[in-house]
């Protein structure tokens, strides 16, 4: 079973910063199949990114992702105030078929 | 749009089994797409509980299968989920979603279910 790692754990910033989210995974991912997702108190989880890198429907550009094999990050390059949340990776794992989250990393405002 | 509905009891018993349903429109859960189930215990991460597709054998985390069933229903276009022997660890909410691009694009608002006497 792969094990996703998520860091920082919390993370203070102030509106207009830039953030780099890690999820470090226990064996290689396909690109494919790592996804991120937003959290905020009281709601779903909002798909941000999929394929590693694909932005879903209605995301604003400022959310971007990359990496391959066991690195992966998000990076929000202008932090909004509706920006601070939790978020989350997710891998897909086929054989056998399997979804596992990290952890997850609280941004929060300095 | 695709929306997603979950509803069933908020309180069970444990040693009980916990039912839940998740209501589809916008989409056909006869169609192309996996439908899954997850949870988040309170103040926790999340957990995939399992997915199903109308004709293929449903997929369980491998950690909950022996309480696990899941099932679709063409006609209410509708899933549902069934977890046994509930205790407390298995208080949480539960969303229903939308699989695609091995992720999941569209949740339900979730419910919150309590396992206690």
């Amino acid at each position: 079973e792969i094990v996703l790692t998520q860091s920082p754990g919390t993370l203070s910033l102030s509106p207009g910063e830039r953030v780099t989210l890690s999820c470090r995974a226990s064996q290689s991912v396909s690109s494919s199949y790592l996804a991120w997702y937003q959290q905020k108190p009281g709601q779903a989880p909002r798909r941000l990114i999929y394929g590693a890198s694909s932005r879903a429907t209605g995301i604003p550009d400022r959310f971007s992702g990359s990496g391959s094999g066991t690195d992966f990050t998000l990076t929000i390059s202008r932090l909004e105030p509706e920006d601070f949340a939790v978020y989350y990776c997710q891998q897909y794992g086929s054989s056998p078929p399997v979804y596992t989250f990290g952890q997850g990393t609280k941004l929060e405002i300095k | 749009q695709v929306q997603l509905q979950e509803s069933g009891p908020g309180l069970v018993k444990p040693s009980g089994t916990l039912s839940l349903t998740c209501a589809v429109s916008g989409d056909s859960v006869s169609g192309t797409q996996w439908w899954s189930w997850v949870r988040q215990p309170p103040g926790k991460g999340l957990e995939w509980i399992g997915e199903i597709y109308h004709s293929e054998s449903p997929n369980y985390n491998p950690s909950l299968r022996s309480r696990v069933t899941m099932s679709l229903d063409k006609s209410t276009n509708q899933f549902s989920l069934k977890l046994s022997s509930v205790t407390a660890a298995d208080t949480a909410v539960y969303y229903c979603a939308r699989n695609t691009d091995y992720a999941m694009d569209f949740w339900g608002q979730g419910t919150t279910v309590t396992v206690s006497s």
